[in-house]
């Protein structure tokens, strides 16, 4: 069955300094990864997205990702955050364009000033 | 407007009552999907609407929760005899030809007491 793990409930770094949040997926087939952040009181907004080809990939607001097929791995990563980037992030999977997607339990961002 | 508008934006209302949440997507789009998103959960998938049919209805938790949607447009989720247990943010989504950028509406907290 499909499953998205985001290990860590909480993470809090140092504005300025570079981030990297866990996601682990489970999936039979090759898999659609996504990204998505929510600010306090507001819907979920797409970060990056994998599909195939090149597995890092660049999004908006600064974040790659990088896909690693042996490790079922698609962590986020920022080289050096903002306050603004303090929000809950995210992982989710997904099987084809027509499919549901599953979402992890997401990952909240505290930036120390 | 230009994006996916749900509506109320907050519920309060008691255990037993019926409550019905609108999803207004962005024009154009084919597909819309339901979530529920409770305190320290991810996102739950309830139903998807590909136009006005519901291929896939495998997440919605009980027969007191059914979804229409007319006109290949507006979404309703319906939740009859609320219960406690169905506190949370209801989140919606639509997307185009892309399946994959799922757009989000801010979503309805919903308050049962």
């Amino acid at each position: 069955a499909q499953s998205v793990t985001q290990p860590d409930i909480h993470i809090t770094v140092s504005e300025g300094a570079s981030l990297e949040l866990r996601c682990n997926y489970s999936y039979g087939a090759t898999p659609y990864l996504f990204w998505y952040v929510q600010s306090p009181g507001q819907g979920l907004q797409l970060l990056l997205k994998y599909f195939s080809g090149d597995t890092l990939v660049q999004g908006i607001k600064g974040f790659e990702a990088e896909f690693k097929r042996s490790q079922s791995s698609f962590n986020l990563r920022k080289p050096s955050v903002h306050w603004s980037d303090a929000a809950e992030y995210f992982c989710a999977v997904g099987g084809t364009l027509d499919d549901k997607i599953i979402f992890g339990k997401g990952t909240r961002l505290h930036i120390l000033p | 407007g230009a994006g996916v508008s749900q509506s109320p934006s907050n519920k309060v209302t008691e255990k037993g009552k019926d409550v019905e949440l609108r999803c207004d997507p962005i024009s154009g789009h084919t597909a819309l999907y339901w979530y529920r998103q409770s305190l320290g959960q991810g996102l739950e998938f309830l139903i998807y609407f590909q136009g006005n049919s519901a291929p896939d209805k495998s997440g919605l938790p009980s027969d007191r929760f059914s979804a229409e949607r007319t006109g290949g447009s507006v979404s309703t989720l319906t939740i009859q005899r609320t219960q406690q247990e169905d506190s949370a943010v209801y989140l919606c989504a639509s997307s185009g030809l892309d399946r994959s950028a799922q757009h989000f509406g801010d979503g309805t907290r919903l308050s049962i007491l």
